[in-house]
């Protein structure tokens, strides 16, 4: 049973791109939140995503929006991409808004 | 808004061992603390966790303790193993089984398990 899938594992990008990460759930998961980790801290809530609907949104600009599929798996766009968004892109998923989550191991975004 | 301190930011230890790590949490209305361990190149793992209507909760080797009057709640890893050795993050969460609340992260822990 596969646990959440990110990719592209690693990912390098110039200053003002744009950005689509992709998040495939663990099986039988609805709900697929994303956060971003800067090297040392702690995971930074982005937003989550249930029934294709973004639910809840954390403190980041509108550069950073996402997408659900009907089969559950997300996608993560950030445009007009800054230095600062250089970090640890997780996706997480659980069986409805409120569970445990499963973490996947991650996108690494290098803004250069 | 909610917001989880950490402490220590670094802890070495021998192994065999007990390591604690201490997270304090500001919102009273959280009710939900998991732990997360994280190893070189992947994710959050879930390793253990606690709500609020209980105590203290025992997994093996590992156990968290909570303590709402204080808004404090502790890992603790008895004989360590090398093993053990990665960064650990506390977490706290409102409303767990209503929905639509985000997870609000300490800032970590480096545990490092001496043979």
């Amino acid at each position: 049973d596969a646990g959440v899938t990110q990719s592209p594992t690693h990912l390098i990008k110039t200053r003002g791109q744009q950005v689509t990460l992709r998040c495939s759930p663990k099986s039988g998961h609805d709900t697929v939140s994303w956060y971003q980790q800067a090297l040392g801290q702690g995971p930074q809530f982005i937003f989550q995503y249930y029934e294709e609907e973004e639910r809840q949104r954390g403190n980041f600009p509108d550069r950073f929006s996402g997408h659900q599929f009907p089969n559950y798996s997300s996608e993560l766009n950030v445009n007009a991409l800054l230095l600062g968004d250089s970090a640890l892109y997780l996706c997480a998923s659980s069986l409805g808004p409120g569970s445990g989550y499963t973490f996947g191991s991650g996108t690494r975004l290098t803004v250069v | 808004g909610e917001n989880v301190e950490q402490h220590p930011s670094t802890l070495s230890v021998q192994e065999g061992d007990s390591a604690v790590i201490k997270c304090t949490y500001s919102d009273s209305a959280s009710n939900y603390f998991p732990w997360y361990k994280q190893e070189l190149g992947k994710g959050p793992q879930l390793i253990i966790d606690i709500r609020s209507n209980v105590g203290e909760k025992k997994d093996q080797r590992i156990a968290v303790t909570l303590n709402k009057t204080a808004k404090h709640f502790s890992l603790h890893i008895t004989e360590t193993q090398p093993e053990d050795s990665a960064v650990y993050f506390c977490a706290a969460r409102k409303g767990m089984n209503t929905g639509f609340q985000k997870l609000v992260f300490g800032t970590g822990t480096r545990l490092l398990v001496s043979p």
